[in-house]
């Protein structure tokens, strides 16, 4: 069992281009998420989704945008990516069921030049 | 919102205990989590509160009071390993996670 994968590890983006990051999870959690974490900043939440189908926006949506087509996949894209979207993404689900702790995939490095 | 305020680093040797305080204001309370994040690393899942009192695994304890919007993690002999960012995250009415900005943990031999 892989758990959460994300895809690509590391990118370099020049302004403006469009990206999209991929997250898949095979725990059959019903909810994900989708987080940017920068220095001194800690994680903060840019969109989620309860369940397949479903989405919604965090604290830190604009410029981002989601979709939930099935449960295992929650893709993350930058229509047009800026220089201070430069940042970690990290994707994480969580279980069903209390307490609901939430798990993180490895993350993706993002570079937007 | 949540407003959640932690040291942003420590410093402490090898064998000892460190104990990190996390202090929230939230609009809502669903549990308080704690997770250990190594540099360059996804963060994984250490503890769990929602009820006041404290919870023990192993070498790490975590502690909750409501009222005060106080939590802590405690780290017992401590090793080079545990050397890492450790995030305080609060949970709100709506299930949604706010981090704190993390305490980085450096342990020296």
């Amino acid at each position: 069992i892989a758990g959460i994968t994300q895809a690509p590890t590391s990118q370099i983006l020049a302004a403006g281009r469009r990206m999209t990051l991929r997250c898949t999870q095979d725990m059959r959690h019903n909810a994900m998420y989708w987080y940017r974490q920068d220095l001194g900043l800690g994680l903060r939440l840019i969109h989620y989704s309860n369940t397949a189908g479903t989405t919604g926006k965090g604290e830190v949506p604009d410029g981002y945008s989601v979709s939930r087509a099935n449960t295992d996949d929650f893709p993350l894209t930058l229509a047009s990516a800026v220089p201070s979207q430069t940042s970690v993404y990290f994707c994480a689900s969580s279980e069903s069921g209390p307490p609901d702790t939430q798990y993180f995939g490895p993350g993706t490095r993002l570079t937007v030049l | 919102g949540q407003n959640i305020d932690q040291p942003t680093e420590m410093t402490a040797t090898e064998g000892a205990i460190v104990q990190i305080n996390c202090t929230y204001q939230t609009s809502g309370f669903n549990g308080l989590f704690w997770y250990q994040q190594h540099a360059g690393e996804a963060p994984t899942f250490l503890s769990y509160n929602v009820l006041d009192g404290l919870e023990e695994k192993g070498r790490f304890s975590s502690f909750l009071s409501r009222s005060k919007g106080y939590s802590y993690l405690l780290l017992k002999e401590l090793q080079m390993k545990d050397s890492a960012s450790y995030l305080c995250a609060v949970r709100d009415e709506d299930y949604k996670l706010s981090f704190g900005a993390g305490t980085t943990v450096t342990v020296r031999a």
